[in-house]
Parts: C-alpha cells; sequence; structure tokens
C-alpha cells in the first residue's frame, strides 16, 4: 500500500530558526501539494508541484518560505525564519495527472515555534 | 479564485441515523469535488469523489451528489456507526483544491 512520507513528524523549534519538511510523494505520482493546518484557517495550499515545475506558490508568505522539489522523489519546504504564527501541522500531498485528481496525504509534519 | 463553504461546523446523530454534510462552491470552472475523512492527529483520507460531469455517486453507506447549476454537493452518510465520528472536509477545484472549513460529526452510541 502505498503511501506519502514526510519527515520530521514533529518539530518544535525557536523563533527565528530555519526548518525544513520534507516529503517523499507516492512514486509515479507526478504532482506535489503543500497545506498548512490551523484550527483558525482549516487546510490552506501553500504551493504545489507538476513534473517538479513549480505551477503555483500564491499561498505561500514569500519571504519567509520557500519550497522546492530537487528531484522526482523529494519535495522540501522551508521556512527561515520561523515565527511562532508558523506553528501548524504541514501536509503533503500526491496525484497524478494533468487536471482534476485525487489527492494522498502524507501524515504531516507539527511544528511548534515557541 | 474558488471559495468553498461548508455546513454545519458540528453534527451530531444518533447510531443507525443518517448524516448530510452540505458545501458550496463559487468557481464554475471547478469540475472536481472530494470528501476527505480526517481522525484526531490522523492524515485526511480520501473517501469519496465526484466530478462534473456526474450527478450522483456511491459507495456502500456513502453517497455524493452534485448540482452544478446551484454550485452545490453534499455527502450523504447512511447507518452511521460509531467509527463514522471525525471530521469531514470537503474540497472543490480544478487544477488546485480549495477546501472547507471542515464538520466535525459525532455518532452518539
Amino acid at each position: 500500500d502505498a503511501r506519502v512520507t514526510q519527515t520530521p513528524r514533529h518539530k518544535v523549534t525557536e523563533m527565528g530558526q530555519e526548518v525544513t519538511m520534507r516529503c517523499q510523494p507516492i512514486l509515479g505520482h507526478n504532482t506535489v501539494f503543500w497545506y498548512r493546518q490551523t484550527m483558525m484557517q482549516g487546510l490552506e495550499l501553500l504551493a504545489y508541484f507538476r513534473n517538479r515545475a513549480p505551477l503555483d506558490d500564491s499561498g505561500m508568505p514569500k519571504d519567509r518560505f520557500s519550497a522546492e522539489m530537487p528531484d522526482a522523489t523529494l519535495a522540501t519546504l522551508k521556512i527561515q525564519p520561523s515565527e511562532p504564527r508558523d506553528s501548524a501541522v504541514y501536509f503533503c500531498a500526491s496525484g497524478w495527472g494533468t487536471g482534476s485528481y485525487e489527492q494522498y496525504f502524507g501524515p504531516g509534519t507539527r511544528l511548534t515555534v515557541t | 479564485g474558488e471559495n468553498v463553504e461548508q455546513h454545519p461546523s458540528t453534527l451530531s446523530v444518533q447510531e443507525g441515523d443518517s448524516a448530510v454534510i452540505k458545501c458550496t462552491y463559487s468557481d464554475s470552472a471547478s469540475n472536481y469535488f472530494p470528501w476527505y475523512k480526517q481522525e484526531l492527529g490522523k492524515r485526511p483520507q480520501l473517501i469519496i469523489d465526484i466530478r462534473s460531469n456526474v450527478g450522483e455517486k456511491k459507495d456502500q453507506r456513502i453517497a455524493v451528489t452534485l448540482n452544478k447549476t446551484a454550485k452545490h454537493f453534499s455527502l450523504h452518510i447512511t447507518e452511521t456507526q460509531p467509527e463514522d465520528s471525525a471530521v469531514y472536509f470537503c474540497a472543490g477545484g480544478a487544477q488546485k483544491l480549495v477546501f472547507g472549513q471542515g464538520t466535525r460529526l459525532t455518532i452518539n452510541p
């Protein structure tokens, strides 16, 4: 049963520190999405890639967040510098296709910034 | 851009009864509408989806209906069981999805 994997599962860091989250999409999937989940905002799309190319990062604070996909098996989301308001669960999801299709979520990274 | 509204935010039903969750969307270009179930501390899991060329889809106790004219879609769960208790999210979009705010469903034994 293929699944999306994410590391780390939990991260506690101090304000101002750099945070890097990693995602391994399901083998063969060509699209990767990064979401942030908070109680107040629900599930927000931060950015997504298709065939490793960034298609939309309009949901991401550009000054501190960056997303990359160095190869087909790894997507990264980096926050530098981190702030307490970044505390949330960050989910990666992957899918296959060129239009609308199923997305499968990873287990998430729970980030706490103190 | 797309906006998805979901109601109710909380729903409590007796075991064995039916539960209905409703969503509306704003962008007529949206053509894909999945529903996700999320248990506490777990990942959202896709439970059923519908595309804009279909009006209804059913999978055992779960069904989804779509009204493109009115821009709304609904999740129906029949014969509810305690394990159906979770937060349910609707979503809509084309290339990317916008999620509703979620419905916390509680099944009372």
